[in-house]
């Protein structure tokens, strides 16, 4: 199993670009989830989903949109780059979203916007 | 609301020593788990141990032990005879409540240098 992979690993984005980061999972899992990690802080959610067609926000969604019309995909849009969207960005993917069933992570996005 | 804190910012230990990497925790929630994930260098995320809040004892996974105590809402990660490979960033994280998608929070890591 590959696990979760991410596509690009970097990326330089000028302000007011469009970009899709790719996220696939080959596990199976029904959750999935996009967090971005700022430099010296831990890690934020942006979007979450529980299955195929279904997604929802998590604590800093402004700027990004997803899509999940896949069990194995879960693609992240960012429309009008900003700087403040310069971050590492990691896709996850859990069997279930209770008790020590842990995320598991691909090996994150690196992307600059200047 | 929901807060984890790690004091440490970085952390040094000489190697085949012990170490306690620091994290406490807030919630309102009577039931939760806490988590703990290394990141290298490469920087992927890495779980290494669970901690459900009403388990009995403390979580072990090999070198990897978490002194969990309820009542200071803390939840530490020992690791013990460190070796190189431990050298990396170190975050602990807490599912609050016990269940839901949007419920994983994160501290803001320790980084952690094993001295040869």
């Amino acid at each position: 199993n590959a696990g979760v992979t991410q596509t690009p690993k970097f990326r330089i984005l000028k302000i007011g670009q469009s970009m899709t980061l790719q996220c696939t999972q080959d596990m199976n899992h029904n959750y999935m989830y996009w967090y971005r990690q700022d430099p010296g802080m831990g890690l934020k959610l942006i979007y979450y989903s529980v299955g195929a067609g279904i997604t929802d926000k998590g604590e800093v969604p402004n700027g990004y949109n997803v899509s999940r019309s896949t069990t194995e995909d879960f693609p992240l849009r960012l429309e009008l780059a900003a700087p403040s969207q310069t971050s590492v960005y990691f896709c996850a993917s859990s069997y279930r979203d209770e008790g020590g069933h842990e995320q598991y992570f691909g090996p994150g996005t690196r992307l600059t916007v200047t | 609301a929901q807060k984890i804190t790690q004091t440490q910012p970085g952390m040094f230990v000489q190697e085949k020593e012990a170490v306690t990497l620091d994290c406490t925790y807030d919630t309102s929630d009577p039931s939760y788990g806490l988590f703990w994930y290394k990141q290298p260098s490469s920087g992927e995320m890495i779980f290494l141990i669970y901690q459900g809040s009403y388990d009995q004892q403390n979580a072990t996974e090999g070198r990897y032990s978490l002194n969990f105590q309820k009542a200071r809402k803390s939840a530490n990660l020992v690791i013990s005879a460190s070796q190189l490979g431990d050298s990396a960033m170190y975050f602990c994280a807490m599912r609050s409540p016990p269940t839901g998608a949007n419920n994983l929070f994160f501290g803001t890591g320790t980084r952690l240098t094993v001295i040869p």
